[in-house]
């Protein structure tokens, strides 16, 4: 079975500051990938970035970025420079034996 | 248009009553799901389908159907609607099986269904 756990419900920042979001996972699989989807109150999944297991690099995507800790089982999520658009629902989530397999969110609102 | 359409938005439907939830995609995508969202719980899988024909259980089936007699198409079934299968339901699709590939899943605009 695979898990993925996201011990902080709610999350708040000021516009223009850093934000981590945490996430820990589990899974017996040596293929797999990491994601971070972002559900604004639209209700519309959007990804935000991916990260291949085998990579050491973390992945960046503009003001997003990744701490992937593969040993630890760790994936955080980091948004610099945050603005009043990313306030929003995030959801990691763990791709591995055919299926996306999500934890339960962290609502990050990010106040003016 | 291209993409990923779900419907019914919203379904109000009764305890007992049979009611199916519409998914197309227009990619040809092999890999189809169905998830449900509720509160505290996130997103979770029901059914997924590898291509047409070929189906299989999420984590949350009982009391769900699916069928894909099409490619396109994953209609998912609620044979005998329960209060508890209140939730908002959303679709996805991606080109290949998760952990074959980085791919990343698409996803309908939800349904939110009320059973009462």
């Amino acid at each position: 079975a695979q898990t993925v756990t996201q011990s902080q419900p709610e999350m708040s920042v000021q516009e223009a500051e850093t934000v981590t979001l945490s996430c820990t996972y589990d899974t017996s699989e040596n293929n797999y990938y990491l994601f971070w989807y972002k559900q604004p109150p639209s209700r519309q999944m959007i990804l935000v970035i991916r990260q291949e297991a085998y990579k050491q690099q973390n992945a960046t995507e503009n003001r997003f970025s990744v701490n992937f800790q593969k040993a630890a089982k760790s994936f955080s999520l980091k948004i610099s420079d945050s603005q009043l658009g990313d306030t929003a629902m995030y959801f990691c989530a763990l791709g591995s034996n055919y299926k996306l397999t999500f934890g339960k969110g962290t609502l990050l609102t990010v106040n003016p | 248009d291209a993409g990923i359409t779900q419907s019914p938005r919203y379904k109000i439907t009764e305890t007992g009553r049979q009611v199916t939830l519409m998914c197309h995609q227009t990619w040809s995508h092999s890999y189809m799901f169905w998830y449900r969202q509720d509160l505290g719980h996130g997103l979770r899988l029901i059914y997924y389908s590898a291509a047409a024909d070929i189906t299989d259980k999420g984590e949350v089936p009982d009391g769900y159907v699916v069928s894909r007699s099409k490619t396109e198409n994953f209609p998912l079934t609620l044979e005998s609607a329960t209060r508890s299968q209140t939730s908002v339901y959303f679709c996805a699709s991606s080109e290949y099986g998760q952990g074959l590939g980085g791919a990343e899943a698409f996803f309908g605009q939800g349904t939110r269904l009320t059973v009462v």
